[in-house]
């Protein structure tokens, strides 16, 4: 498995703010992930995070909106951008550890 | 039609009984399967993983497969109090998972 941490663990933020979450994992691992979870839904996918490489997005998330970044093999970065009260939601943050994928304990974010 | 398909419940079991949580899947393709628990207020937490047609079982938790019906189930025996909480099917995709909507058990004491 992996220990992976994230912070902030919450925030409340005003609309037209941004956010940058960090998420850092106890070992080198190649695929990073980045999901967003709102109040009673089941997890979306934001975008894989690979480093070296730009980060892929997934359908309805766009780059300028949540950049990504992924300096080296144990941590990256994820920012909610120009922030609205949709944006409130459980950012977290996954990695893949032998074909298995590990969850850090998540951002919670309140737009305002 | 979803990519993974779970009864969103919630499951209600009396303590001691057996919990069998469902799941299908669509895309045949599929190679990886997990079952995730999530408490309220927390992150998925790994609790089974099968790639094999067949039953796997780990204590109180068997994860069974069926690549032919797209379909894979987690039985969970002799249920604790403790094990209520919302359990997520995931499948692996082209990349990463793929989540089912999760199916929120009550095991009642």
């Amino acid at each position: 498995s992996a220990v992976i941490s994230q912070k902030p663990s919450r925030d409340i933020c005003q609309r037209g703010t941004s956010l940058t979450i960090q998420c850092q994992v106890d070992s080198q691992v190649t695929m990073m992930f980045w999901y967003r979870q709102q109040p009673g839904q089941s997890l979306t996918l934001i975008a894989t995070a690979n480093q070296g490489s730009e980060a892929t997005y997934e359908s309805g998330f766009v780059i300028d909106k949540f950049p990504i970044s992924r300096p080296n093999l144990t941590f990256s970065t994820l920012t909610v951008s120009n922030m609205s009260p949709e944006d409130s939601s459980i950012y977290l943050c996954s990695v893949d550890a032998s074909h298995e994928q590990y969850f850090g304990p998540g951002t919670r974010l309140t737009v305002t | 039609q979803k990519e993974v398909e779970q009864n969103s419940g919630p499951l209600s079991v009396p303590e001691g009984a057996i919990a069998s949580l469902n799941c299908t899947y669509s895309d045949r393709g599929s190679q990886s399967f997990f079952w995730y628990r999530q408490y309220s207020g927390k992150s998925p937490e790994l609790i089974m993983s099968i790639y094999s047609n067949g039953d796997k079982e780990d204590g109180r938790f068997t994860a069974q497969l069926n690549k032919a019906s797209q379909y894979v189930s987690l039985l969970i025996r002799d249920s604790q109090p403790s094990d209520s909480a919302t359990y997520l099917c995931a499948v692996t995709g082209r990349r990463a998972l793929t989540f089912g909507s999760g199916t929120r058990l009550q095991v009642q004491p």
